[in-house]
This record gives C-alpha cells, sequence and structure tokens, in this order.
C-alpha cells in the first residue's frame, strides 16, 4: 500500500508556540487532508486540500498542498492547550484515503 | 444531530471467535469506510461502500473479514476465527457521497485473546 510519512513523531511545546509538522509520499495524491484524534475519538477533518500548490487556512491552522502533489504541511500559530493530541494527514486515490502515521502534539501551558 | 455510532465500544475475544462489529452511519450518508487503526499508526483502508455495495474492499487484509451493508444504512464487520493480530481499534466513516468530509466514529476496540 502507499506509504505516508509524517514528522516529527512527537513534539512538546510551550503555550503560544507556533507548530508545523509534515507529511510526505512516495506517491501522488490528487487530495491532501489534515486530521486531529482525541483519546477515544475518532480523527476529526481540519483541512482538505485539492490542488498542488494550494495554502488553505481554518483558523489558527493552515496548510499546503506540495507543488510535487507527493507532500504536504499543516502549520498551527499559537498554540493553546486543547491543540493536544495527534495529527494525521491522508492523501486520496479514488476511493481509498491512505493515512500517515501520526504526530502526537503535547502542549505545555 | 447524530453522528456516526458503533457499537460495542470495546470487544474482547477468544482466539478463534467470530466477532461482529456495528456501524451506524449518519443519516442520509451513502458512502461507508471501514478503517483498522493499530496502536501508534495511522487508520488503515479496509472496504468502501457506497449505498449497499461494496464499492472497493481491496483493504481487507484476508478472507476472514468481510463486510455487508445490507440495507444502505447500517454496515456490519464480520471477522471469523480471530487472531491475536486482528487486535485494534476498528473505525467507521460516513460521508455525504463524493466528498472528502468523513465523519467517524469513536471506533470499536478488539482484543483477541
Amino acid at each position: 500500500g502507499q506509504q505516508l510519512n509524517q514528522s516529527p513523531q512527537s513534539m512538546f511545546i510551550q503555550e503560544g508556540e507556533d507548530v508545523s509538522m509534515n507529511c510526505t509520499s512516495s506517491s501522488i495524491f490528487n487530495t491532501w487532508l489534515w486530521y486531529k484524534q482525541d483519546p477515544g475519538e475518532g480523527p476529526v477533518l481540519l483541512i482538505a486540500l485539492y490542488k498542488a500548490g494550494e495554502l488553505t487556512s481554518n483558523g489558527r491552522l493552515t496548510a499546503q498542498f506540495g507543488i510535487t502533489r507527493k507532500d504536504s504541511f499543516l502549520n498551527i500559530s499559537a498554540s493553546i492547550p486543547s491543540d493536544v493530541g495527534i495529527y494525521f494527514c491522508a492523501g486520496r486515490t479514488g476511493n481509498q484515503f491512505y493515512f500517515g502515521t501520526g504526530t502526537s502534539l503535547t502542549v505545555i501551558p | 444531530g447524530a453522528g456516526v455510532s458503533q457499537t460495542p465500544s470495546n470487544k474482547v475475544t477468544e482466539k478463534g471467535k467470530y466477532v461482529e462489529l456495528r456501524c451506524d452511519p449518519i443519516s442520509g450518508h451513502t458512502a461507508l469506510y471501514w478503517y483498522r487503526q493499530s496502536l501508534g499508526q495511522g487508520p488503515e483502508f479496509l472496504i468502501y461502500f457506497q449505498g449497499t455495495g461494496a464499492a472497493d474492499d481491496s483493504g481487507l487484509p484476508n478472507d476472514r473479514f468481510f463486510a455487508v451493508r445490507p440495507e444502505g444504512s447500517v454496515s456490519t464487520l464480520k471477522i471469523q476465527r480471530t487472531e491475536r493480530g486482528d487486535s485494534a481499534v476498528y473505525l467507521c466513516a460516513s460521508a455525504t457521497s463524493g466528498t472528502e468530509t468523513q465523519y467517524f466514529g469513536p471506533g470499536t476496540r478488539l482484543l483477541v485473546l
């Protein structure tokens, strides 16, 4: 199957700091997605990207669809405690969604 | 409105037993997906339904896994002769056909002893 590599694997940051994480793939995707998953819950969609080079924001979150269509990044500005969780990237090919391994974010108040 | 619900929330079974996991999608959502999430990993695609039919079942790991959606709403994932390696969280998601916004349920945590 498709391999999506996320980095970093985990992050420990101070409240108020900005966060950046990225995702790379060996394959091209037509759609990139970013999700957040809290413990005991399913993932929740944060941002969807549909075109190479697209830059999209959702509040304090900004994500970009890489020009090569093989990568994407997610930035979170001015982090707050409720940003804690695991962030997953996902790429879509046809009807299938391939998820990355996740970035675990801890925000220290 | 009600989100995606999954039952049971937890299931403990013995190796070799048969289990059924249920997913109730959001009303009106024609697309339904099953994923398996192992500890420390992202969700892994298993099967996709569009209406009553399995449009893509290429993610099912072997013939012990089977899923149905007879009336185009509720879906059941069935695992025969369970193995310890089947232990994982099984997630269900539904979506309006043709969109990327999948709404995930809380998952069923399956533990095979």
